[in-house]
């Protein structure tokens, strides 16, 4: 089993400045890595998929980066709506294999 | 945009079965595959299991082989995912997810929350 490792747990970051989410694989995924959002309350939202690509009508403040076992989630200026739980998922081996997850909030 | 929809909350005792549906619309339904995972209060996402609507193949995490079934009914567009022999921590947001071509997650249904408790 692929284990997904996120890093920070908790991230504080103002408005309008840059997050940096981190995830990392226990063995190579290659690029099958995809990455949401989810708000309280609510299903999880697809950001990123193939390690670097939006979503359809995900805005171009979020880009994804990596490849093997290093990925990285970066919105660039952070807006009111982008405080939330940031999950990174493999779908390169089964078991599909999630993150714990990053909180992004308002610092 | 895709939605798909799930059945409503439940609440069981422990030692018995729930059932939870998700509903695709019609001309979707043979194009995702269908998955089903799992979020405690409080915790990450735990997927579970996986079908192809097509064929009707399955794939269980270990965890829960054994326990979980998953079942589709093709006149209405509907899988089922049973889950059995209850216990509370099985008390949780359960989500289905499509998937096209064992890919990444997405539509999402809403979450339907089953609670376990006596």
């Amino acid at each position: 089993e692929r284990v997904m490792t996120q890093s920070p747990a908790t991230l504080s970051v103002s408005p309008g400045e840059r997050a940096t989410l981190s995830c990392r694989a226990s063995q190579t995924v290659a690029g099958n890595l995809a990455w949401y959002q989810q708000k309280p309350g609510r299903a999880p939202r697809l950001l990123i998929y193939e390690a670097s690509a939006r979503a359809t009508g995900i805005p171009a403040r979020f880009s994804g980066s990596g490849f093997g076992t290093e990925f990285t989630l970066t919105i660039s200026s952070l807006q009111s709506e982008d405080f939330a739980v940031y999950y990174c998922q493999q779908y390169n081996n089964w078991p599909r294999t999630f993150g714990q997850g990053t909180k992004l909030e308002i610092k | 945009q895709v939605q798909l929809v799930q059945s409503g909350a439940e609440v069981k005792r422990p030692g018995a079965s729930v059932k939870v549906s998700c509903k695709a619309p019609d001309y979707t339904f043979n194009k995702y595959e269908v998955n089903w995972l799992r979020q405690a209060p409080g915790r990450g996402l735990e997927w579970m299991a996986w079908i192809n609507t097509y064929n009707g193949h399955t794939n269980y995490t270990k965890k829960f082989e054994g326990r979980v079934t998953l079942t589709t009914d093709t006149s209405t567009s509907t899988v089922y995912m049973e889950l059995r022999s209850l216990t509370s921590d099985d008390t949780a947001m359960y989500f289905c997810a499509g998937d096209e071509h064992e890919r990444w997650f997405d539509p999402w249904g809403q979450g339907t929350l089953v609670t376990v408790s006596s």
